[in-house]
């Protein structure tokens, strides 16, 4: 079955540091791959998505995230962290020709100025 | 502005009583979605709609019904069924872009038990 494993809940970094979000993947052939960025209260916003190509891919806000295969992992990465990008991340496999995302649990981050 | 709606965004109900969440969009996609958002479990699946007139039980959909009458439309009943409907709702609809879904959400309805 696929499924999508977040392992950090909760993560504190100070502004400016770099960011690593990890995200483990299962699924049996070429996964299509997203981030969402949740702030509280509030909706999901896509932040990044990957369906083929290029591992190393950009999104909104600054971030960007690189597909490996061979780790099964789609990290979410920003090389220095702003205070608004306190929120809950997201990431989500959405199996090929299927309109059903399966979503992580979600990591927590904070941002200590 | 292209999006999707969710009313109210607070709802306060009485146990024993059914109630409705709202959910519109006008991205003119196929697809919408309903999860259920609680802490430190990510989002559940509910209910979908790939059509109108046609939905799917999701992971949770016990204590749930939906209808999909206007395809702009999915709106959302969490019955006296629901033992423990306090959570965080959240309405999607997506695109497929090739074979891949990509989902376009609400800002969420917060349903709270009094």
């Amino acid at each position: 079955a696929q499924s999508v494993t977040q392992p950090d809940i909760h993560i504190t970094v100070s502004e400016g540091a770099s960011l690593e979000l990890r995200c483990n993947y299962s699924y049996g052939a070429t996964p299509y791959l997203f981030w969402y960025v949740q702030s509280p209260g509030q909706g999901l916003q896509l932040l990044l998505k990957y369906f083929s190509g290029d591992t190393l891919v950009q999104g909104i806000k600054g971030f960007e995230a690189e597909f490996k295969r061979s780790q099964s992992s789609f990290n979410l990465r920003k090389p220095s962290v702003h205070w608004s990008d306190a929120a809950e991340y997201f990431c989500a496999v959405g199996p090929y020709n299927t309109d059903k995302l399966i979503f992580g649990t979600g990591t927590r981050l904070q941002v200590f100025p | 502005d292209g999006g999707i709606t969710q009313s109210p965004k607070y709802l306060f109900r009485k146990e024993g009583q059914n109630v409705t969440l709202s959910c519109e969009q006008n991205l003119n996609h196929d697809a919408m979605y309903w999860y259920r958002q609680d802490p430190g479990q990510g989002l559940r699946l509910i209910y979908y709609s790939q059509i109108v007139n046609d939905f799917q039980k999701g992971d949770i959909a016990e204590g749930y019904s939906v209808s999909r009458e206007k395809k702009e439309s999915f709106p959302l009943t969490v019955t006296s069924a629901q033992k423990n409907p306090t959570a965080f709702y959240l309405c999607a609809s997506s695109i497929r872009q090739g074979a891949v879904t990509e989902a376009f959400f609400g800002q969420g309805t917060r349903l709270t038990v009094v």
